[in-house]
């Protein structure tokens, strides 16, 4: 079957550093990603997508990046801020799906003061 | 805000009640999508509706009926519920319908069910 996961669900950082992290997925046809932030009491919120005919996509201090060959997924976040503290969702899409996204189950990250 | 509205935030509802829940967009999309997020469980797609059409229905049970009224509105109507039921229900919505590009979610409605 399908799946998306995630290495680790948590992930504990001291504010400043970098924090890194990853998501594998199964289906080879997926060709377009999207990182999601959610919040305590939000719903999810997007942060970064990366579509397949790409390998790095950069935006405000996040960079996700796209191994195709292991199927791998990787959100880092420079500097990173207590404001950054929530859980990180992976999904993965396919032109063809109507949007019908598999996301992965999550790694809550804790920003350190 | 996202543009994506659902209300209530909050309900707690017995087994044998009838509730619904509510969700409203204005962004011009035209698919919008009910999904449902347990403790420790991805989220879980139960519908999807595109140009007011349902074009999915992930297994769900039939205790779960959705309404789409027109393209800014979908309900999820609810009906005799079991406490496993319980969890965020997740209302978003995408532009044209397609698979490349991304949701905007609603903030969900927390339901419990007693």
């Amino acid at each position: 079957g399908e799946s998306v996961g995630l290495h680790l669900p948590t992930l504990s950082v001291q504010e400043g550093d970098n924090s890194i992290i990853n998501c594998a997925y199964s289906n080879s046809a997926s060709d377009y990603f999207i990182w999601y932030k959610q919040e305590s009491g939000k719903g999810p919120q997007f942060i970064i997508d990366i579509r397949s005919n790409m390998d790095k996509r950069q935006g405000q201090r996040v960079t996700v990046l796209l191994n195709k060959t292991v199927k791998h997924l990787s959100l880092q976040i420079a500097a990173t801020q207590p404001g950054d503290s929530a859980v990180y969702f992976c999904a993965e899409n396919r032109r063809t799906n109507a949007g019908k996204s598999t996301f992965g189950d999550g790694t809550t990250l804790t920003v350190k003061p | 805000e996202t543009g994506v509205t659902q209300t209530p935030r909050h309900l707690v509802m017995g087994m044998t009640n009838k509730k619904s829940l509510k969700c409203e967009q204005h962004l011009g999309h035209n698919a919008m999508y009910w999904y449902k997020q347990s403790a420790k469980k991805p989220l879980e797609l139960m519908f999807v509706y595109s140009l007011e059409e349902r074009v999915e229905n992930n297994s769900v049970p039939s205790r779960f009926s959705p309404e789409c009224p027109n393209s800014s509105h979908l309900f999820l109507h609810l009906h005799t519920l079991q406490p496993e039921d319980s969890a965020l229900y997740l209302c978003a919505s995408r532009e044209g319908g397609s698979g490349n590009t991304e949701a905007f979610f609603g903030q969900g409605t927390r339901l419990t069910v007693v």
